[in-house]
């Protein structure tokens, strides 16, 4: 049981750049969300999705852009990268009903740089 | 404006003290509060969650307290070891649809031989 496997750990853009941070979860999770994560700041959720090609923005969701095809992806694209952008990433996963229980599942995070 | 304020900011301790880290939140309506350990270059893991109705909860050496009225929460831990320096972050849920969360900032806890 992986639990939420995010890819790439590390990356580094150049501004204009884009790419995509892949998450992955094997636990049958409706609900999964991309967070920002800032040195001084809380985490701040970027997008969220409660299901299969359902999809919504959070928190600070300029500049992202997110799609949920399958119960266990959700991918979350740089359109053009910005010095801004530069954070570690988190994308986390849960049962839409969460009143008891362990609540989130967070993946181990990607680290990137916008130069 | 639903917010949450952890203090201190950061703590030194020396391994097998106690210590007792503070959570201030302001999120209505209050559906739940957790708190989560987050080691360096990881991702966060649930340590604790609790309802409204709950006062205390234990995880180990970790226990946690809730006071609803004040709107306060504590995460008290019995002798610390190394393996507990980490940040320690607390997420307050509002019933707001699909899982509006509030993260605090954190509290970076070091504990030193």
């Amino acid at each position: 049981n992986a639990g939420v496997t995010q890819t790439p750990k590390f990356q580094v853009l150049k501004t204009g750049q884009s790419m995509t941070l892949q998450c992955a979860q094997d636990m049958n999770h409706e609900y999964m969300s991309w967070y920002r994560q800032d040195p001084g700041m809380g985490l701040r959720l970027i997008h969220y999705s409660v299901g299969a090609g359902i999809t919504d923005q959070g928190e600070v969701p300029n500049g992202y852009n997110v799609s949920r095809s399958t119960t266990e992806d959700f991918p979350l694209r740089l359109l053009s990268a910005a010095p801004s952008q530069t954070s570690v990433y988190f994308c986390a996963s849960s049962y839409v009903r969460v009143i008891s229980g362990n609540g989130y599942t967070f993946g181990s995070g990607t680290r990137l740089t916008v130069v | 404006k639903n917010q949450v304020e952890q203090s201190p900011q950061s703590l030194i301790i020396l391994e097998g003290k106690n210590c007792t880290l503070q959570c201030n939140y302001t999120v209505s309506p209050f559906s739940n509060l957790r708190w989560y350990k987050q080691d360096t270059g990881r991702g966060p893991v649930s340590l604790t969650i609790m309802t409204f109705s709950e006062n205390t909860k234990s995880n180990g050496r970790y226990t946690a307290t809730l006071d609803a009225d004040t709107k306060q929460s504590s995460l008290h831990i019995t002798a610390s070891q190394l393996s507990d320096s980490a940040s320690y972050i607390c997420v307050v849920s509002a019933v707001q649809g699909a899982q509006k969360l509030v993260f605090g900032q954190g509290t970076r806890l070091t504990i030193n031989p």
